[in-house]
């Protein structure tokens, strides 16, 4: 079955970048969006098709793409960003979801 | 407003099937294009999909659970039911409807969860 393989972890500081990586075989030739989830609370999308942003989110979180690798980026990082990040792609008729990176601001 | 919310039982017991009922508002499942999925995710662990159901009937599922698996609409009752049988400890677990995105892969509204403990 396909896997999507994500580090569990970001730490990053007030104001700085975080960049959340998500690979996978052929990941490429595919569409990758990303979901933010707080604890307690329902994932949102926040990036669709490898770089769109939905409407109400935030310009600081992008979505980019290089080989079979999707990165989530977010710019300007605040406290209320801290949350698990799900990458997700659709494979053989199956959606699959990464492992999830919990991002920590400190 | 588009909204969805899950419910069910929040206990059952090992080998019981379990049935969730997702009932939706502000979108029509019978609209070309739309899809509803459930997806659960365990306590501390990621997000797994289960099964998703189309606008004209077409329905998908999890390999790995096809076989305990149903997923069926009323859309006159905006209502997207999932059966799941022979429930086991490791099905315990919040499960959510989600709403896919227009044109997208993704599912961009969620509902809220609901929780099942698998436990005799």
């Amino acid at each position: 079955s396909y896997e999507l393989t994500q580090p569990p972890s970001v730490s990053v500081s007030p104001g700085q970048t975080a960049n959340i990586i998500c690979s996978g075989d052929r990941l490429g030739s595919k569409y990758c969006s990303w979901y933010q989830q707080k604890a307690g609370q329902s994932p949102v999308l926040v990036i669709y098709q490898n770089t769109e942003r939905p409407s109400g989110i935030p310009e600081r979180f992008s979505g980019s793409f290089s080989g079979n690798t999707a990165t989530l980026t977010i710019s300007g990082t605040q406290t209320m960003d801290e949350a698990d990040y799900y990458c997700q792609t659709w494979d053989s008729r199956t959606y699959v979801f990464g492992p999830g990176t919990k991002v920590t601001v400190l | 407003q588009v909204t969805l919310k899950e419910s069910g039982p929040a206990l059952v017991k090992p080998k019981e099937t379990l049935t969730l009922t997702c009932t939706f508002s502000g979108f029509t499942l019978t609209s070309s294009g739309m899809r509803v999925a459930w997806i659960r995710q365990p306590p501390g662990k990621a997000l797994e999909w289960l099964a998703r159901i189309d606008w004209d009937d077409d329905k998908f599922y999890n390999s790995s659970l096809r076989t305990r698996l149903a997923i069926s609409t009323d859309t006159s009752r905006k209502q997207v039911v999932l059966t799941m049988t022979n429930m086991d400890p490791v099905d315990t677990a919040t499960y959510f409807c989600a709403r896919r995105h227009w044109g997208s892969d993704s599912f961009d509204i969620w509902g809220q969860g609901t929780t099942v403990t698998v436990s005799s």
